[in-house]
């Protein structure tokens, strides 16, 4: 039963913005939005989470909209290297495996691949 | 050192060999995980340590056995195995909260034959 929807798949012209959707309408209050993204052959890497309030790092940025019911990855400036398949995932974090907190659990996630 | 570190990277193994797969981090992570990934497939989670003690086994066939020696390791160990366990197996660790995300191993890719 899965908590987030996202396209299957996506292309971004290299250079531009790459904007990921992410649908997750039964979001409960105290569940965070976390972005993972795997490279072809590597292990998945972190990139960004949130709980409501706008949030950007050095890779990219995170929008949640007020409702908290879909959010939008951005990567400002794609490169080839952003080419990988990037995860969604909604969970409860911060109390301790042992009170409540859920591990990470992966959905089909977006194919994004950047073209030259 | 903020890495997660899997060995072997490559295994491959018959149907009645024992083997295992090692993961060690030293970020001072109290939680770490298995998972277990087919090709064009999703990760899906097998076993999650928290405090060195398995808090989560998601139903997986006892052949495979985790075990968590210290805080630093973890190791799977394989027995019996068919050749629909192959896949990537990826290690990862996080702070027991959660938060600040998990960070991965690059996997060990085994092929059971």
């Amino acid at each position: 039963d899965a908590k987030t929807t996202q396209p299957p798949s996506m292309d971004c012209a290299e250079g531009r913005a790459a904007n990921l959707p992410c649908n997750h309408s039964t979001i409960s209050g105290n569940e965070y939005v976390y972005w993972y993204r795997q490279i072809h052959s590597q292990g998945p890497q972190y990139i960004i989470h949130g709980l409501k309030n706008n949030e950007t790092n050095e890779m990219a940025s995170l929008i949640i909209t007020e409702d908290r019911k879909s959010s939008t990855l951005i990567l400002p400036h794609a490169t080839l290297r952003d080419t990988a398949v990037y995860y969604c995932i909604v969970r409860v974090t911060g109390g301790g495996l042992l009170r409540g907190n859920t591990p990470l659990v992966f959905g089909k996630g977006t194919r994004l691949s950047v073209i030259a | 050192d903020t890495e997660v570190t899997q060995t072997p990277k490559h295994l491959v193994m018959g149907m009645t060999n024992k083997k295992s797969l090692k993961c060690e981090q030293h970020m001072g992570h109290r939680a770490m995980y298995w998972y277990k990934q087919k090709a064009k497939k999703p990760p899906e989670l097998m076993f999650v340590y928290s405090y060195e003690k398995l808090s989560i086994n998601e139903s997986v066939p006892s052949r495979f056995s985790p075990e968590c020696p210290n805080s630093s390791l973890l190791n799977l160990h394989l027995h019996a195995l068919q050749p629909e366990d192959s896949a990537l197996y990826l290690c990862a660790s996080s702070q027991e909260s959660g938060q600040g995300g998990y960070t991965f191993g690059s996997g060990t890719r085994l092929t059971v034959v």
